[in-house]
């Protein structure tokens, strides 16, 4: 069983369309994640929710909104695509053990492409 | 200066070859140190963690931290053709903080 599966795996889209992509997790995390990978690897945090609340919100533009319908989904829309948006984009869920460190489980990754 | 920076290499050694994959940070307050091991169209997955200051090993693999240099390593012995990944440093300041800050990977390749 997958446990962070992301959908699509690949997105290929024009500018100016939004698109939403759709993170969903069977670990019973209550945190989940989205980072944006650049094409140098670059991995950085974009958003964070715990309990569906938002506790990560990270310099992005507006035009992306994350929603989380329940603890085991977070899925990110992002309106008025741009060139620069073009990135692989990674779900990830983590469960505060108590013991300070926090493991996050990563998803397979998104792979947009805006033309 | 970048909060976490990590030489992105790209690194290339024979199979056997001792690896040192290093990160250098800037932000005291980094208590957990990790190192993500990521396969080509894969996602990042955890390989070590360290808290604070001090060595661990696992195996094949040594990941070191010296808080007072604020520099970390991770050592890959006898390096075999499935290490070749991009591997990632991040920190956390542990806890209730979640974020991870992550360094920018270094691309190994262990040729056979």
């Amino acid at each position: 069983d997958t446990a962070v599966s992301q959908t699509p795996k690949y997105l290929v889209t024009q500018m100016g369309n939004d698109k939403s992509i759709k993170c969903e997790q069977n670990l019973g995390h209550d945190t989940m994640y989205w980072y944006k990978q650049d094409s140098k690897k670059f991995l950085k945090i974009m958003f964070s929710y715990n309990n569906k609340e938002l506790i990560i919100n990270e310099t992005v533009p507006n035009r992306f909104s994350p929603k989380s319908p329940d603890k085991a989904h977070l899925n990110l829309h992002i309106n008025s695509l741009e060139l620069g948006d073009s990135a692989v984009y990674f779900c990830a869920s983590s469960q505060d053990q108590g013991t300070g460190l926090i493991e996050q489980y990563f998803g397979p990754g998104t792979r947009l492409t805006v033309t | 200066q970048k909060e976490v920076e990590q030489d992105p290499g790209p690194l290339s050694v024979p199979e056997g070859a001792i690896v040192s994959l290093n990160c250098t940070y800037s932000n005291s307050a980094f208590q957990y140190f990790m190192w993500y091991r990521q396969y080509s169209r894969k996602g990042p997955e955890l390989l070590m963690y360290t808290y604070s200051s001090g060595n661990k090993e696992d195996g094949r693999f040594t990941a070191q931290v010296d808080k007072s240099s604020k520099y970390i390593s991770l050592f890959i012995r006898d390096s075999q053709p499935s290490d070749s990944a991009t591997y990632l440093c991040a920190m956390s300041r542990g806890g209730s903080n979640y974020k991870l800050t992550f360094g920018k990977g270094t691309l190994l390749t262990v040729n056979p």
